[in-house]
């Protein structure tokens, strides 16, 4: 089984690039996530959406958008992005608990 | 506020010790516990989860966590650890019925040879 895929495993952009971050899962879950990782400072929640059709802010949502596309998938999308926004990205999916994570995205922005 | 604390951000022990990383919550009702372990480059794997009954629970890779409700605690316990677990652990808690999680900042460990 594949359970969460996200694509790409790494990018490079230049500040005020935009890029979507991709997300895949098929374990038929209802809740997705997305969140961001940087050093000391665990997981913080981007956006998550509960279930097809609806998202909400997570903790750190500036600077991100969100897509529900269907059951399976769930991509953010950065605008214009900010050395700021460097990080490693999580998607995750559940249904109830507990969450299963994909491999990341390593995002650098110079 | 809910939040977790996990105050250890490095521990190194020898391969063979015993282990204990700590993990503290503040939460007014009994939450979901959850306590997850990334390798290097990798995403995060479930260790073991806690959601009610038996407050001892045991994990996968010989692991085990103790929940203790006077001391909002769930620490994560191995008898005897291997070259393998050198990892980053994070422990997470569970609030509310959007499933979303609070996550402590996680705790290195190292394993000396």
């Amino acid at each position: 089984n594949a359970g969460v895929t996200q694509t790409p495993k790494f990018q490079v952009l230049k500040t005020g690039q935009s890029m979507t971050l991709q997300c895949a899962q098929d374990m038929n879950h209802n809740s997705m996530y997305w969140y961001r990782q940087d050093p000391g400072m665990g997981l913080r929640l981007i956006y998550y959406s509960a279930s097809e059709g609806t998202t909400d802010k997570g903790e750190v949502p500036n600077g991100y958008n969100v897509s529900r596309l269907n059951k399976r998938e769930f991509s953010l999308r950065l605008e214009s992005a900010a050395p700021s926004q460097t990080s490693v990205y999580f998607c995750a999916s559940s249904e109830g608990q507990p969450q299963h994570f994909g491999d990341g995205t390593r995002l650098s922005i110079l | 506020a809910q939040s977790v604390t996990q105050p250890d951000i490095h521990i190194t022990v020898s391969e063979g010790a015993s282990l204990e990383l700590r993990c503290n919550y503040s939460y007014g009702a009994t939450p979901y516990l959850f306590w997850y372990v990334q390798s290097p480059g990798q995403g995060l794997q479930l260790l073991l989860k806690y959601f009610s009954g038996d407050t001892l629970v045991q994990g996968i890779k010989g692991f085990e966590a103790e929940f203790k409700r006077s001391q909002s605690s769930f620490n994560l316990r191995k008898p005897s650890v291997h070259w393998s677990d050198a990892a980053e652990y994070f422990c997470a808690v569970g609030v509310d019925s959007n499933y979303q999680l609070i996550w402590g900042a996680g705790t290195k460990l190292i394993i000396k040879p």
